[in-house]
């Protein structure tokens, strides 16, 4: 299976900061890869996939990039809303697999 | 807009089993493999394993964690994919998302939808 080493597992920051998130996978994975939102109690909500393709109704502060093994999420003015645990998907190969996530919490 | 609406979810035994139900609306249900994804308490999200349409001969994919446990079908007349999940571990404990988690092997969906999720619990 490949792996996604998603990094850091959580993070202080404050309104205003640019955050950037990354995710490592165990093999190259082209650009099979997607970032999601999830707020707590909530359901999961894609904001990028084809690893930079922003997600329709998605705020532009939020980009994406990398391909290979190492990606990148990046938000760049944190807002209140933004308070969020963060996962990546790679679906290169079956079983597709999410990174263990990163809880954004405020500072 | 997609709409997906879980169901079964409950408690059951270690060692038991349990249907879970997804009813589809608002898109083309029988052209669109379906996903279910899950979330154990407090923790991340795991893909369970997907079906794909009937041109595709209704093939499944599965996580090597629920691999001959677990088996999805789907009814297309009914716009519903199941989850039928035997032989439960007090690890399967979660809740569970339908979805049409819109990246595929070879491609990328616009798309992506997921269901309000039905909590499972295994406990005796």
């Amino acid at each position: 299976d490949i792996q996604m080493a998603q990094s850091p597992s959580a993070m202080s920051a404050s309104v205003g900061d640019r955050v950037t998130i990354t995710c490592r996978a165990s093999q190259d994975i082209g650009n099979y890869l997607a970032w999601f939102q999830q707020k707590p109690g909530k359901v999961p909500k894609r904001l990028i996939y084809a690893s930079s393709t922003l997600q329709s109704g998605v705020p532009s502060r939020f980009s994406g990039s990398g391909s290979g093994t190492e990606f990148t999420l990046t938000i760049s003015s944190l807002q209140p809303e933004d308070f969020a645990t963060y996962y990546c998907l790679q679906h290169y190969r079956y079983p597709l697999t999410f990174g263990g996530g990163t809880k954004v919490e405020i500072k | 807009e997609m709409q997906l609406v879980e169901s079964g979810g409950g408690l059951v035994q270690p060692g038991g089993s349990l249907r879970l139900s997804c009813e589809a609306s608002g898109f083309p249900f029988s052209d669109y493999y379906m996903d279910w994804v899950r979330q154990a308490p407090r923790k991340g999200l795991e893909w369970v394993g997907r079906i794909r349409p009937k041109a595709n001969s209704y093939t499944t994919e599965y996580a090597a964690s629920v691999k001959g446990r677990f088996t999805i079908s789907r009814d297309d007349s009914k716009s519903s994919v199941f989850l039928q999940m035997n032989n439960v571990k007090t690890e399967d404990t979660a809740v569970y998302y339908c979805a049409y988690v819109g990246g595929y092997v070879g491609g990328t969906s616009a798309v992506d939808s997921w269901g309000q999720g039905t909590l499972v619990i295994v406990s005796s």
